[in-house]
C-alpha cells in the first residue's frame, strides 16, 4: 500500500540537542511538506520541497533544516536554535508541485517533547 | 492573515444529528479543501471544492462555497460517534499557497 511513513512516533529531545524526524513516501509524489501543530491550533508550514535537491522556507523555518536528496525522503532536523520545539510534526506530500487540485496525503505524525 | 478560520471552535451533538462547520477567508482562492484529524493522528483529505463550484457531495458530506461571502460550510449528515474528530479547512490561494485554519473540534455522543 502506498503512503507516507513518519518515524519515530514519539521523540524526546534534551536541551541543546539536534534531532531528525524521518518522512518517507512511496506515492511518487513530487512535493513534500513539513508542518508543525501546537495544541488546539492549526498547521503552520515549516519547509516544503517541490523537486529533489530544492526546498523553500515556510512561515516558521527558523531553528529547522531539511534536505531532499531523494524524491521519496524529506527529513526534518530540529536544531538547538529552535527554542520551543515541543509540538506535533506532520509531513505531507502532493502529486505535482504547485498543483493544488489534489489533496495532500499526510503521515501519522511525530510528537516531539523537550525534556 | 490569509488562512481560513473555522467556526465554531467546538461542536457537540448527538448521534444521528447533522453537524455544520463553517470556514471564512479573506482573499480570493483557487480552491478550498476540508480535512479530518483524529486525535494524535495525521490529517485525512475529505473533499475539495474549486472556486467556480458552489456545492459538492461525498457520501454523508456536503460542502458549499460562497465566494461572494468568502465562506464555506461542511455538513455531515446523520452523524456517528466515529465522526468525532477535528475538521480543518484549507484555503488555496492563486499563488498556490495553502493555509490551514485552527479547526473545529466535533464530538458526537452515542
Amino acid at each position: 500500500d502506498g503512503g507516507i511513513t513518519q518515524s519515530p512516533k514519539y521523540l524526546f529531545r534534551k536541551e541543546g540537542q539536534n534531532v531528525t524526524l524521518s518522512c518517507e513516501q512511496n506515492l511518487n509524489h513530487d512535493a513534500m511538506y513539513w508542518y508543525r501543530q501546537d495544541p488546539g491550533q492549526g498547521l503552520r508550514l515549516i519547509y516544503y520541497s517541490q523537486i529533489v535537491n530544492d526546498f523553500q522556507k515556510g512561515d516558521i523555518a527558523e531553528g529547522y533544516s531539511v534536505s531532499r536528496e531523494k524524491k521519496e525522503s524529506f527529513p526534518l532536523t530540529v536544531t538547538s536554535a529552535q527554542k520551543n520545539p515541543t509540538a506535533f510534526y506532520l509531513c505531507a506530500s502532493s502529486i505535482l508541485a504547485g498543483q493544488f487540485d489534489y489533496g495532500y496525503t499526510f503521515g501519522s505524525g511525530t510528537r516531539l517533547t523537550v525534556v | 492573515s490569509q488562512q481560513g478560520e473555522e467556526d465554531p471552535q467546538a461542536l457537540s451533538i448527538q448521534e444521528g444529528e447533522n453537524a455544520t462547520m463553517n470556514c471564512s477567508y479573506k482573499t480570493s482562492i483557487n480552491n478550498l479543501q476540508w480535512y479530518r484529524q483524529n486525535s494524535g493522528r495525521g490529517l485525512v483529505h475529505l473533499i475539495l471544492i474549486r472556486s467556480n463550484e458552489r456545492e459538492k457531495h461525498s457520501g454523508r458530506l456536503r460542502v458549499t462555497l460562497d465566494t461572494s461571502k468568502k465562506s464555506s460550510s461542511l455538513l455531515i449528515t446523520a452523524s456517528r460517534a466515529a465522526d468525532t474528530a477535528s475538521y480543518f479547512c484549507a484555503t488555496v490561494f492563486n499563488n498556490n499557497d495553502m493555509r490551514f485554519g485552527a479547526g473545529t473540534r466535533l464530538t458526537v455522543k452515542p
